[in-house]
């Protein structure tokens, strides 16, 4: 089945503790971003790679990092978690956004989310 | 002005009425048109999509995009209450990752 796992799907730690929320897909797609939601913000992009061993900031890196060591994973890291960065976080990957399939920019799968919580 | 504006509800309708979400955007460049799905704790799922100006219809769901007026709709019609969730517009140049929309709330009441 194709898919889009992350993990964990809830996580509560405190201010300053580094982490990582893991993210992999099973697609053998290039290109994969993250994003974090909030209530009337909206989905916003953090960081995104378009291929092993290329990332490049979205709208909000501040705070955050990645790696793309390998096509199926792209984790996510906080070196130094704060409050402001509790959210709903998704990752997402599609063949590529310039890629066209069916006359369509390839649709983005999203993950089931993780809900991070610093204290 | 944001790139993509999307009134964020909620919208809360009765069993078997028709639904009408809207997105306006003010880049002209944008070619490629999506409308998401997303249920409460899950993430966003495609719906529907649309290159370029015109009308999609599939079953229920009508997607339609006006490029002139820099306007995408999404209709719903006979809504049910499994469509209650958030349904979010997405955009794209062809060339650049996806704009979302904020998101607007949906419950249609049984």
């Amino acid at each position: 089945e194709a898919q889009v796992t992350q993990n964990p799907r809830y996580l509560i730690t405190v201010t300053g503790k580094k982490l990582t929320v893991t993210c992999s897909q099973n697609m053998n797609h290039e290109y994969m971003s993250w994003y974090r939601q909030d209530p009337g913000l909206g989905l916003r992009q953090i960081y995104y790679s378009m291929n092993v061993e290329v990332t490049d900031k979205g709208d909000v890196p501040e705070g955050y990092k990645v790696s793309r060591k390998e096509k199926r994973n792209f984790p996510l890291i906080l070196e130094s978690p704060s409050p402001n960065q509790t959210s709903l976080y998704f990752c997402a990957s599609s063949l590529s956004p310039t890629r066209q399939v069916g006359g369509m920019n390839t649709e983005a799968f999203f993950g089931q989310g993780t809900r991070l919580t610093v204290v | 002005q944001k790139e993509v504006e999307q009134d964020p509800g909620p919208l809360s309708v009765p069993e078997g009425a028709i639904v009408s979400l809207n997105c306006t955007y003010s880049n002209s460049a944008f070619q490629y048109f999506m409308w998401y799905r997303q249920y409460s704790r899950k993430g966003p799922e495609l719906l529907m999509y649309t290159y370029s100006s015109g009308n999609k219809e599939d079953g229920r769901f009508t997607a339609q995009v006006d490029k002139s007026s820099k306007y995408i709709s999404l209709f719903i019609r006979d809504s049910q209450p499994s469509d209650s969730a958030t349904y979010l517009c997405a955009m794209s140049r062809g060339n650049t990752p996806l704009v979302f929309g904020k998101g607007t709330r949906l419950s249609v009441i049984a």
